[in-house]
């Protein structure tokens, strides 16, 4: 099993949708969860952290489940630059290393 | 405004050439990391360092050597090229666990 895991997609949206990705990880003692977004033929960027009561920032929210060991990311209101590939991250148990999802690819159709 | 730059964004390379990759980063980062991506895998780490000189292994490091001679710098080296070793690599930097920042990517091909 993948330490952390994530549907490849691609999710095809149409403009102005809700979409969701769920991501999830092994490790049940990792503390820290990032979101980061990746655009064709371009590096990562971070989104969002996730904290544990789950934030908000403008159309998007990430939550975090401990009990189900799953992180999640809502999208609202879709716009066509939001197409890209959401990468899901988890920090392993050495204080320095991420552990990368192989993330989930989002098109946003007009 | 932060800022990771890497040597080349491609990169043609034949079976069992050195091949030095470089890492700049401008923001006074302790962190330095060394990933390599492939479809379907995500991004997997082979080396990263926490301090000049200071290295450790990530999760793929054979095949691979780094130097970090001064903060701002890090490098890769592929001491004998080998076609599985194309690939995008990504360099990145951060302080502490906090964001980490990356460079455009290399993308590598090892005839």
């Amino acid at each position: 099993r993948k330490e952390v895991e994530q549907d490849p997609g691609p999710f095809n949206v149409p403009e102005g949708a809700t979409v969701a990705f769920n991501c999830t990880y092994s490790n049940s003692a990792s503390q820290s969860f990032f979101w980061y977004r990746q655009d064709c033929r371009k590096e990562p960027k971070l989104l969002m952290s996730v904290y544990s009561s789950g934030n908000e920032d403008g159309r998007f929210t990430a939550q975090l489940n401990r009990a189900s060991q799953y992180i999640s990311l809502l999208i609202r209101d879709s716009k066509l630059s939001d197409s890209a590939t959401y990468l899901c991250v988890v920090l392993g148990d050495s204080n320095y290393q991420l552990i990368w999802g192989a993330g989930t690819k989002l098109i946003i159709k007009p | 405004d932060v800022k990771v730059t890497q040597s080349s964004r491609y990169l043609v390379k034949r079976t069992g050439e050195k091949v030095f990759l470089e890492c700049v980063q401008d923001m006074d980062h302790e962190n330095m990391f060394w990933y390599r991506q492939d479809p379907g895998l995500g991004l997997r780490l082979i080396y990263f360092s926490y301090d000049v000189k200071m290295k450790e292994k990530g999760d793929i490091p054979e095949g691979y050597s780094v130097s970090r001679e001064k903060k701002e710098r890090f490098s890769l080296i592929l001491e004998s090229a080998s076609t599985n070793q194309t690939s995008m690599y990504l360099c990145a930097s951060s302080v502490g666990t906090d964001t980490q920042y990356f460079g455009p990517g290399t993308r590598l091909t090892v005839l």
